[in-house]
């Protein structure tokens, strides 16, 4: 099955500092979303990007769908102490039809140092 | 807005015994996905429902059964319980229609002793 390679694992960065985080795969996605998970929670989509150099914000989140659809990275800039928790990469084949079943990355877990 | 709403949000339950997850999907979403994830791993996929009929399986034992009803709510049957089974379980909902992306429950955790 379709595997996806996010890093970093985790990452511990000053209040204010920019991050960011990739996501690679072996095969294509039709669909590259973002998600936050926080500890004991669901996870909370944050960007979804839908086009092949798409690049998309969400407020201090910048989102891109890499040229060759096999990876994508998220951005964070100006971090702040609530963005603190597990960011997920996910894919999936939905196009109008059928397949939208989510691959998960193995997450980064964020922790930001007031 | 109205959010995917899951019973219980935890749940204790010994070796070899049988438990039943709710997920209710929010309001007028056609699609219900089941997904499983243990600690400090990523949410796999298990199973999904549209528009009541199975849509998709992924790895879900034999042991566990699913089912969407006609008011798209969705419950996951687990028996035969494993210590392994021990996990957090997220329903998520979309709808096809109006093209959105899966929003995800609260999660139930699950424990067996």
């Amino acid at each position: 099955g379709q595997q996806l390679n996010q890093s970093p694992q985790s990452m511990f960065i000053q209040e204010g500092e920019d991050v960011s985080m990739n996501c690679t795969s072996s095969s294509i996605f039709n669909t590259w979303l973002w998600y936050k998970q926080d500890p004991g929670e669901g996870p909370v989509l944050l960007i979804a990007l839908y086009k092949a150099g798409e690049l998309t914000s969400n407020g201090r989140l910048t989102a891109q769908f890499g040229i060759t659809r096999k990876d994508s990275f998220l951005n964070i800039s100006a971090s702040i102490p609530s963005d603190v928790g597990i960011y997920f990469c996910a894919g999936h084949l939905g196009s109008g039809g059928s397949n939208y079943k989510l691959t998960f990355g193995k997450g980064t877990l964020l922790t930001v140092n007031p | 807005a109205a959010g995917v709403i899951q019973s219980p949000r935890h749940l204790i339950k010994e070796k070899r015994e049988t438990a039943t997850l709710k997920c209710y999907p929010i309001p007028r979403h056609d699609t219900v996905y089941w997904y499983q994830q243990g600690p400090g791993q990523d949410p796999q996929f298990l199973i999904s429902f549209y528009e009541k009929m199975q849509s998709d399986k992924g790895s879900i034992p034999d042991r566990f059964s699913a089912q969407q009803f006609s008011d798209y709510h969705s419950e996951l049957n687990m028996s035969s319980l494993e210590l392994g089974d021990s996990a957090l379980y997220f329903c998520a909902s979309s709808s096809r229609g109006g093209n959105t992306e899966a929003f995800f429950g609260q999660g139930t955790r699950l424990t067996v002793v």
